[in-house]
């Protein structure tokens, strides 16, 4: 079963309004999350993060917030534009001590298709 | 800036044959990841590694293994390709140890085992 779900496949949006980019989780031990962009025929590359003790992290036009008892984070994107059309997948991990390298491993969404209208 | 290259952007393999991806990153970072990406399934982890020879199992590794003998390089090896392995195999590389810092992507490689 996934750990990480985004349970809309796409997202259509006019050029200027805002995007919202939903992600759930089921496992409780994740603490740090991120949001990663894909173009066709590009790999992912990262976005934006956020640590659970915090509720929110801005970035310019791009902000996530986290709700940790919904297990429950988003991305919005005030105004879209063209150049955001492409797939976003969130991702989860478990921060582990030195010994424990399941730090380093990150569970991703099946992610979301934006596509911003001109 | 970081550069994550694959050895090829496409590739078609008959089922049964010995398939070998290829990885390499220019930063001397520590983990190195392979992922495939299947529609509606989003990234799933095969295998990663944190160190050279040392490799941990991912979420998928069944029918794969890897191979890490340089820091920079990471392989991929399909032993017996079969036609449920057609996919985008996505490599990527990170620099810390522990955190669960940003991971850098190569472009793909997309398989088709006939």
């Amino acid at each position: 079963d996934q750990q990480v779900k985004q349970n809309s496949p796409s997202l259509s949006v006019q050029e200027g309004r805002i995007s919202i980019l939903n992600c759930d989780y089921t496992n409780s031990m994740f603490d740090y999350f991120l949001w990663y962009k894909k173009y066709p025929a590009e790999g992912p590359t990262f976005l934006i993060s956020i640590s659970s003790i915090k509720d929110k992290n801005e970035d310019g036009r791009f902000t996530v917030f986290l709700n940790k008892s919904a297990k429950h984070l988003s991305l919005h994107i005030v105004p879209s534009q063209p150049g955001d059309s492409a797939v976003y997948f969130c991702a989860a991990s478990v921060l582990g001590g030195y010994s424990n390298n399941a730090g380093n491993m990150l569970t991703f969404g099946g992610g979301t298709r934006l596509m911003v209208k001109p | 800036d970081v550069k994550v290259t694959q050895s090829s952007r496409y590739l078609v393999k008959r089922t049964g044959e010995k398939v070998f991806l290829e990885c390499v990153q220019d930063m001397d970072h520590e983990n190195m990841f392979w992922y495939r990406q299947d529609p509606g399934l989003g990234l799933r982890l095969i295998y990663f590694s944190y160190d050279v020879k040392m490799k941990e199992k991912g979420d998928i590794p069944e029918g794969y293994s890897v191979s890490r003998e340089k820091k920079e390089r990471f392989s991929l090896i399909l032993e017996s390709a079969s036609t449920n392995q057609t996919s985008m195999y996505l490599c990527a590389s990170s620099l810390q140890r522990v955190r669960p810092d940003t991971q850098y992507f190569g472009p793909g490689t997309r398989l088709t085992v006939l």
